[in-house]
């Protein structure tokens, strides 16, 4: 099984909203990452985590807020975003940091 | 620094015609690299990959080759189908000095009946 799913798939939220972006995974890897894509391009790396620990945060505003409850799962909170946040995130998964990635089906975010 | 080129798209085809998508790197040591797939609305899959020089990576009939004296890896199809119709992205990772992946702009590939 090489699945990695999020929730939700689609989400418009204001700009006073908080709300979060879920990740999972099970097949025992232990790096995952968030990717931020904008129409017609490729992903931008936003943060990595690495056994469960934080490794890359590629100076992303603090208005995005990764954690990571274990192994298998990754959250992305949202709060205070601006309309041109509005893109599609992208969790991924692999087995240790930067092996091939394995990516989820993404969470279209619209930012009102 | 390291990078990855790939040619511009949209490329458009003929079903049954041979595909041919061009990508060079520029990397320091033994990078590993990798063609993704991303369809419509959805996330990128993972295409094929090869680790080093002289690899042939093949996956639903796509094949491309780590040539590390042209530093390419050109993904070549025999024939394609309208089903093959998305964005190709070639990436690398584990350049000296970074674990990052980097990705290429992308090629969207459109194929026609």
């Amino acid at each position: 099984d090489t699945e990695v799913t999020q929730t939700p798939k689609h989400l418009v939220m204001g700009m006073t909203n908080k709300k979060s972006l879920k990740c999972e995974q099970h097949m025992g890897h232990r790096a995952m990452y968030w990717y931020k894509q904008k129409a017609k391009k490729p992903p931008e790396l936003m943060f990595v985590y690495s056994y469960e620990k934080l490794s890359i945060n590629e100076s992303v505003p603090s208005r995005f807020s990764p954690e990571c409850p274990n192994s298998s799962l990754l959250n992305l909170h949202l709060h205070a975003l601006q309309p041109e946040d509005s893109a599609l995130y992208l969790c991924a998964s692999s087995q240790e940091e930067y092996y091939e990635q394995y990516f989820g089906p993404g969470t279209r975010l619209t930012v009102t | 620094g390291n990078s990855v080129t790939q040619m511009e798209g949209p490329v458009t085809l003929s079903e049954e015609a041979f595909l041919t998508i061009n990508c060079t790197y520029t990397a320091t040591g033994y990078p590993s690299l990798f063609w993704y797939v991303q369809y419509p609305g959805e996330g990128l899959q993972l295409l094929l990959k090869a680790t080093k020089a002289d690899d042939k990576g093949s996956n639903k009939g796509f094949e491309a080759t780590y040539r590390k004296e042209t530093t390419s890896f050109h993904l070549e199809k025999g024939s394609v189908q309208v089903s093959d119709s998305a964005v190709y992205f070639c990436a690398l990772s584990r350049a000296s000095g970074t674990y990052k992946y980097i990705f290429g702009t992308g090629t969207r590939l459109k194929v026609l009946a």
